[in-house]
């Protein structure tokens, strides 16, 4: 079935940089883009941005340009999330999503993202 | 940017009640409009997108309507498992932008 398995949790000082993976199975890697949504504690869902796995095009949202990058490496069928100058407002659970047409699925389990001085 | 608007933010009701759960937008917009159900400490899960098309494997008691600014999911006999947060999504334009939520407890 088509699964997306993100890597674990992650605790990072203000200032830093955070890598969180997102790999797919169960269908082909690049027949579907990719989104990242975070949630912050106790929050609603913020969508960050959007990438095209064929060929690496991106979309990011206007609050992340400049912190946000999002990469992929077909030969693991992964797309990875970087966000850089870390600070406390960025403590969230990362999420990935396969990207239907007009849709969101799956999402993968999300990835705790802790910053903390 | 496309604000969404939830009404209400937190619902009450009993197993059995039909229950509707109300996504307003900032602006006219296409239908590609979409709702998630999360729960607790879970990835949220799409329920029905395109405003009314009810994603494979979601119960026939889930329904989704509207068009332009009003869009509305309605549950039409509660379960117990329908305990909940929900949100609304539009995919009509960039950013893409979510509903803050409306908490359903049964």
């Amino acid at each position: 079935q088509v699964q997306l398995v993100q890597s674990g949790a992650e605790v990072k000082k203000p200032g830093a940089s955070v890598k969180v993976s997102c790999k797919a199975s169960g269908y082909t890697f690049t027949s579907f883009y990719f989104h990242w949504v975070r949630q912050a504690p106790g929050q609603g869902l913020e969508w960050m941005g959007i990438i095209n796995p064929e060929g690496g095009s991106t979309t990011y949202a206007q609050k992340f340009q400049g912190r946000l990058t999002m990469t992929w490496d077909t030969s693991t069928s992964t797309v990875t999330m970087e966000l850089s100058s870390l600070r406390s407002e960025d403590t969230a659970v990362y999420y990935c999503a396969r990207a239907g047409m007009n849709w969101f699925d799956p999402w993968g389990q999300g990835t705790l993202v802790t910053v903390s001085s | 940017d496309i604000q969404l608007t939830q009404s209400p933010s937190f619902l009450s009701a009993s197993v059995g009640d039909r229950v509707t759960i109300t996504c307003r937008a900032s602006q006219g917009m296409s239908s590609y409009l979409a709702w998630y159900q999360q729960k607790p400490g879970k990835a949220p899960k799409l329920l029905i997108y395109v405003t009314s098309t009810l994603q494979s494997g979601v119960p026939s008691r889930f329904s989704g309507s509207g068009s332009g600014t009003e869009f509305t999911l309605t549950i039409s006999s509660l379960q117990p498992e329908d305990s909940a947060t929900y949100y609304c999504q539009q995919l009509s334009t960039y950013p893409i932008t979510f509903g803050q939520g409306t908490r359903l407890e049964i």
